[in-house]
């Protein structure tokens, strides 16, 4: 069945460091590919999306691209800020899952100053 | 801009109590969701409606029941509180039942079964 993969955290760095958390999936057609992000005590929030591979989505400097020889969509971004401190979660979508998405544990970003 | 709507958003129930979540969305979305988050597991999907008038059980249905009352609305009902439904639960919603959808949260009701 369709699954989602992504690093442990908590993953902790200095302010202006580059980011990257890696995301892989098994998805038995071809998904759609996501990053929510979830700030202290708040619900989940949109952070980008990919529909088909090789696209690149993107947003408040981060970006993720769909690759599918390698079932990854890591997300990126050059340097981080303290208020990028958060819950991000990777998950995909497909017929394959009935349309429902299917969710990384989620990683925990520290950004220390 | 209200969005999806969760109430309460503190609850505290002694086992075998009952209790009733309540969602509501003002975007004209047609699909909604029930999902409760518990540390290192991400979200699991408890039910769904992928449109009015349909509900659907998701991957953790078991002590819980949905009631999608009109387009807006879909309340999420626990009828024998235990403690491993300790959690946190999310009430989303999305435009359209399919792939590429984005899902709008609310802001949570954090649950306790003592």
């Amino acid at each position: 069945g369709n699954s989602v993969t992504q690093m442990e955290g908590p993953v902790t760095l200095s302010e202006e460091a580059f980011l990257t958390i890696n995301c892989t999936y098994t998805a038995t057609g071809y998904p759609s590919l996501f990053w929510y992000v979830q700030y202290p005590g708040e619900g989940l929030q949109l952070l980008l999306k990919a529909t088909k591979a090789d696209d690149k989505g993107s947003n408040k400097g981060f970006e993720a691209t769909y690759r599918k020889e390698t079932t990854s969509f890591h997300l990126e971004k050059g340097s981080v800020q303290v208020s990028d401190s958060a819950v991000y979660f990777c998950a995909l979508s497909d017929h394959g899952s009935n349309y429902q998405l299917i969710w990384g544990a989620g990683t925990k970003l520290i950004i220390k100053p | 801009n209200a969005g999806v709507t969760q109430t309460p958003k503190f609850q505290v129930l002694k086992t075998g109590q009952s209790m009733t979540l309540q969602c509501a969305q003002d975007m004209n979305h047609n699909s909604m969701y029930w999902y409760r988050q518990d540390p290192g597991m991400g979200l699991r999907l408890i039910y769904y409606s992928a449109s009015e008038g349909t509900t659907d059980k998701g991957e953790v249905p078991n002590g819980y029941n949905v009631s999608r009352l009109n387009k807006r609305e879909f309340s999420l009902r626990l009828e024998s509180a235990a403690p491993s439904q300790t959690s946190v639960y999310f009430c989303a919603s999305r435009r359209f039942f399919g792939a590429a959808g984005e899902l709008f949260f609310g802001e949570g009701s954090r649950l306790t079964v003592l």
